[in-house]
């Protein structure tokens, strides 16, 4: 059965700091991981995806890798903004074409 | 274009009532998913409709959870009779079609608080 775990569980930065958040699964047998993000009250709105035979995405300040091997992605987030608070989850899908979620990291960027 | 549409956004009810969600995908989109978020969890998958076919519902408590698809568009999911553990937001999500090459759009969600 597959795992997702997500370490911090929180953070907190202040604003301009560039930092990591990191993601961990069990089973290595995934078709994709995507990072989302999720505001208080609203649903997650997907940040970026990565295929299995991908190392990394990019989109804007953010950055995902993907090292299937050993199980972990990090979603690097540079110049930190207060508009970047929120919770990020990860999700992995494997064979059952299921997203499996970790608990998600909440990242709080003081001004 | 429209994004996925869930109501109620806020529903509290007691013990052993019951209780209907309802969800309306992004026109066009084949697939549609149900996920239970309790606080501090990440999203499980309830149940994924494929038109109105049931794909996955092994996660689905069946003995007072169900739901329908009627004609392959908007989608309801019923609780009866509510626990106090089922108290958790419910997201609906769509997508344009099955597997790893589809994104999920997701709705803002119906938070339920059983008492």
């Amino acid at each position: 059965k597959q795992e997702v775990t997500q370490i911090p569980a929180a953070l907190s930065v202040p604003e301009g700091e560039n930092l990591v958040l990191n993601c961990s699964f069990t089973d290595s047998a995934i078709y994709n991981l995507q990072w989302f993000r999720q505001d208080p009250g609203k649903g997650l709105t997907s940040l970026l995806l990565i295929q299995s035979s991908q190392r990394e995405q990019t989109s804007g300040r953010l950055n995902a890798s993907l090292d299937k091997s050993s199980g972990r992605s990090t979603l690097y987030i540079a110049a930190s903004q207060p508009g970047d608070s929120a919770t990020y989850l990860c999700a992995v899908e494997g064979g059952s074409e299921k997203l499996v979620f970790g608990k998600g990291t909440k990242l709080t960027v003081n001004p | 274009e429209a994004g996925v549409a869930q109501s109620p956004r806020y529903k509290i009810i007691e013990k052993r009532q019951s209780v209907a969600f309802w969800c309306n995908p992004i026109s066009g989109h084949a697939t549609l998913y149900w996920y239970q978020q309790i606080l501090g969890q990440g999203p499980k998958l309830l149940i994924q409709f494929q038109n109105n076919g049931v794909v996955d519902d092994s996660q689905l408590p069946k003995d007072r959870f169900s739901a329908e698809r009627l004609k392959g568009v908007d989608s309801t999911l019923k609780i009866q009779p509510a626990k106090l553990e089922d108290s958790a937001v419910y997201l609906c999500a769509s997508s344009n079609g099955q597997g790893t090459f589809y994104e999920q759009y997701f709705g803002p969600g119906t938070r339920l608080t059983v008492t």
